[in-house]
C-alpha cells in the first residue's frame, strides 16, 4: 500500500493568503478524516467523512475552514483567509469501515506568518 | 462526558527493562481502545486495539496492551524497551455510539535510555 499521502509537506505563508491541503487516502478506504495537532491542544478533530459526504464537521474551528472531497481519492482542507493561530500539523487520515484503525499520513507543517 | 487520561506526560526506561505506559478512559458502553506511536515529523501510526474479546492484546513491534474493565484502564506495555520504541504514544477510545469519533488522550513521550 502506498499509505495516506499528504501534500504539501511544510507550507508557509503569510497571514491573509489561501492555504490548500491535499490528501489522498488508501484505495478502498471509505471513511476520510481531517486532524489538526499543536501542543497546546494535542490532536483534534476538524472533520470526516464517509463516502465522500462530510458527516461531522463540528471540530471546523470556523467558517475560514472548509473541507471537500470530490471524489474517493481525493480530499482537500482550505483555509481562507488564514491565520498565525492556525499554525500547525494538519494530517488526514483514512480507514476501512467503523472498527477498523485509521491510517495516517505524515501530515502537513503549516506555518502562518 | 467522554474522556481519556494519559496520567504521564513522560515516561523514561532503560533500555532492555520492561515499560508501561498508561491509559484509563471514560465512556458509555463497551469501548474500542487503540494505541498509536508517533516518531518524530512522522503520522500517526497504529500499534493495536481492542474491541473484544481476550484481555490481552497483541500488536506490532512486540507491544501488547492489557483492557481491565474494572479499572477502566488500557495500559501499553513491553517487556523489554529498545531505544528505538522512544516516540509519543497515545491512547485513543470509542464509545459504540459516539457517531465514529474517536478521543484522544494527550500523548505521553517515551524515553528510553541506552
Amino acid at each position: 500500500d502506498a499509505g495516506v499521502i499528504q501534500s504539501p509537506r511544510h507550507e508557509v505563508t503569510e497571514m491573509g493568503q489561501e492555504v490548500t491541503l491535499r490528501c489522498k487516502p488508501i484505495s478502498g478506504h471509505d471513511y476520510l478524516f481531517w486532524y489538526r495537532q499543536t501542543m497546546m491542544r494535542g490532536l483534534e478533530l476538524l472533520i470526516y467523512f464517509n463516502n465522500n459526504v462530510p458527516i461531522d464537521d463540528s471540530g471546523m474551528p470556523e467558517d475560514r475552514f472548509s473541507a471537500k472531497m470530490p471524489n474517493a481519492s481525493f480530499s482537500t482542507l482550505k483555509i481562507q483567509p488564514s491565520e498565525p493561530r492556525d499554525s500547525a500539523v494538519y494530517f488526514c487520515a483514512s480507514s476501512q469501515g467503523t472498527t477498523q484503525p485509521q491510517h495516517f499520513g505524515d501530515g502537513t507543517r503549516l506555518s502562518i506568518l | 462526558a467522554q474522556s481519556v487520561a494519559q496520567p504521564e506526560d513522560q515516561v523514561n526506561v532503560a533500555e532492555g527493562n520492561p515499560l508501561t505506559v498508561k491509559c484509563t478512559y471514560s465512556v458509555s458502553g463497551n469501548p474500542y481502545l487503540f494505541w498509536y506511536v508517533q516518531y518524530p515529523n512522522r503520522g500517526l501510526q497504529f500499534l493495536l486495539k481492542y474491541i473484544t474479546g481476550d484481555n490481552l492484546v497483541k500488536g506490532s513491534y512486540g507491544f501488547e496492551a492489557e483492557f481491565n474493565k474494572s479499572q477502566t484502564s488500557f495500559h501499553l506495555k513491553k517487556p523489554s524497551a529498545l531505544v528505538s520504541d522512544s516516540a509519543l504514544y497515545f491512547c485513543a477510545v470509542r464509545a459504540p455510539d459516539s457517531n465514529y469519533q474517536l478521543i484522544w488522550g494527550a500523548g505521553t513521550k517515551l524515553i528510553i535510555k541506552p
